[in-house]
């Protein structure tokens, strides 16, 4: 099993509505999860961190955190062309102090 | 503010050819990371840099060296060029080693014939 899983995508949403973006990881990545957004290319930017259960708001943005079941979740409500990217989903594993990166998933917002 | 510089954006290199990626940060950040990014997939780690002075293996690090000359920088060569290393890199830095939040420079896209 990889470390870190993502929805293969690709991902098409009207213009207003919710995007969900779905994120597994495995025992190996445990403490720190992040979302980075990426235009084409460009390189990263992260936009989201979430180290603890529950969701955690920032504007448009809620990130989901369930460590029971091991699921990170990224939701983008009101989604806009501009979202249009791809978005990576990250897990900090303390122990062994380096991020794995799922293969992330290009979202299209369509006006 | 500059934050992460990498030099070169664009590089071709014929098999068996040697190149050194150059990567520099401005933030004080003690971490450093070198990336590589192929089409469809996520980004892959090469080799990181906890501290000035300290390297370790990623995930893919055959066919890669690294130095971390001073804090503020840290360079990946490739010693023999080989096509399965065409890809993207990505120099990356963090504040410190149990924060990892990454901040990227701009990439080189590296083809290699």
């Amino acid at each position: 099993q990889k470390e870190v899983e993502q929805n293969s995508g690709p991902l098409s949403v009207p213009e207003g509505a919710i995007a969900s973006l779905n994120c597994t990881y495995s025992d190996r990545v445990s403490q720190s999860f992040f979302w980075y957004r990426q235009y084409s290319g460009k390189s990263p930017e992260l936009i989201m961190s979430i180290y603890s259960n529950g969701d955690k708001e920032d504007g448009r943005f809620t990130a989901q955190l369930n460590k029971a079941s091991q699921y990170v979740s990224l939701l983008i409500r009101d989604s806009q062309p501009s979202d249009s990217a791809t978005y990576l989903c990250a897990g900090y594993n303390t122990n062994a102090g380096k991020s794995t990166f799922g293969d992330g998933t290009t979202l299209t917002v369509k006006p | 503010n500059a934050g992460v510089t990498q030099t070169p954006k664009f590089q071709v290199l014929k098999t068996g050819q040697s190149m050194t990626l150059q990567c520099a940060q401005d933030m004080n950040h003690n971490s450093m990371y070198w990336y590589r990014q192929d089409p469809g997939m996520g980004l892959r780690l090469i080799y990181y840099s906890a501290s000035e002075g300290t390297t370790d293996k990623g995930e893919v690090p055959n066919g890669y060296n690294v130095s971390r000359l001073n804090k503020r920088e840290f360079s990946l060569r490739l010693e023999s060029a080989a096509p399965s290393q065409t890809s993207v890199y990505f120099c990356a830095s963090s504040d410190t080693f149990s924060n990892e939040k990454l901040f990227f420079g701009s990439g080189t896209q590296l083809s290699v014939l």
